[in-house]
């Protein structure tokens, strides 16, 4: 099976740092990684991905980076902003596989 | 911008009866999924539905649970039987292909209480 954790709980940032939200997978056979984020009241939603043939991928103020050596995941935010609080989810799946699986989630609060 | 839309948003419902979740999801995608998440947990799978069948499932989707694509655009998730442990946001999912790097939509939820 697969087992997804996330290293923090809660992390809180001034605006306008950088924050790093970090996870940890245990199945090596894992290809595909996504980052979610929940706010509150609302559904999962999808902020960026990686496949397993890449260590880094970047998207508008988010790069993801897959240390498949460690298997670890992690998600950094340049710049946070007041409205990137919220709880973070790391999310692995196979490429055979339909179901993903979801890391514990790390509630992030950027301060003023 | 497509959407998944699931009703009701909170039901509220007493141990033992049966409870039916609806989602409506992106019109052309072909999967569906069904996941829960207890208060403060981790969201789980539940279940994968394509072409009309189940394709996966989890242990949690035990006899008590059920889905179906009734119509052309509808997925519902049914419990037949409700338990106090069933309480939890229930998540529709969809995605336009299954395998792969294959995007997943979700919906805001269905908040389901058990008293």
């Amino acid at each position: 099976g697969e087992s997804v954790g996330l290293h923090l709980p809660t992390l809180s940032v001034q605006e306008g740092d950088n924050s790093i939200i970090n996870c940890a997978y245990s199945n090596s056979a894992s290809d595909y990684f996504i980052w979610y984020k929940q706010e509150s009241g609302k559904g999962p939603q999808f902020i960026i991905d990686i496949r397993s043939n890449m260590d880094k991928r970047q998207g508008q103020r988010v790069t993801v980076l897959l240390n498949k050596t460690v298997k670890h995941l992690s998600l950094q935010i340049a710049a946070t902003q007041p409205g990137d609080s919220a709880v973070y989810f790391c999310a692995v799946k196979l490429l055979s596989a339909r179901q993903l699986t979801f890391g514990s989630g790390t509630q992030l609060t950027v301060l003023p | 911008e497509p959407e998944v839309t699931q009703t009701p948003s909170h039901q509220v419902t007493q141990m033992g009866q049966e409870v039916i979740l609806r989602c409506v999801p992106i019109s052309n995608h072909l999967y569906f999924y069904w996941y829960r998440q207890i208060l403060g947990q981790k969201v789980e799978f539940l279940v994968s539905f394509y072409n009309n069948e189940i394709s996966e499932k989890s242990e949690i989707f035990d006899d008590q649970f059920s889905v179906e694509r009734p119509d052309g655009s509808n997925f519902t998730l049914k419990i037949r039987s409700t338990k106090l442990e069933d309480s939890a946001m229930y998540f529709c999912a969809s995605s336009l292909t299954g395998t792969g790097s294959a995007e997943a939509f979700f919906g805001q939820g269905t908040r389901l209480t058990v008293v």
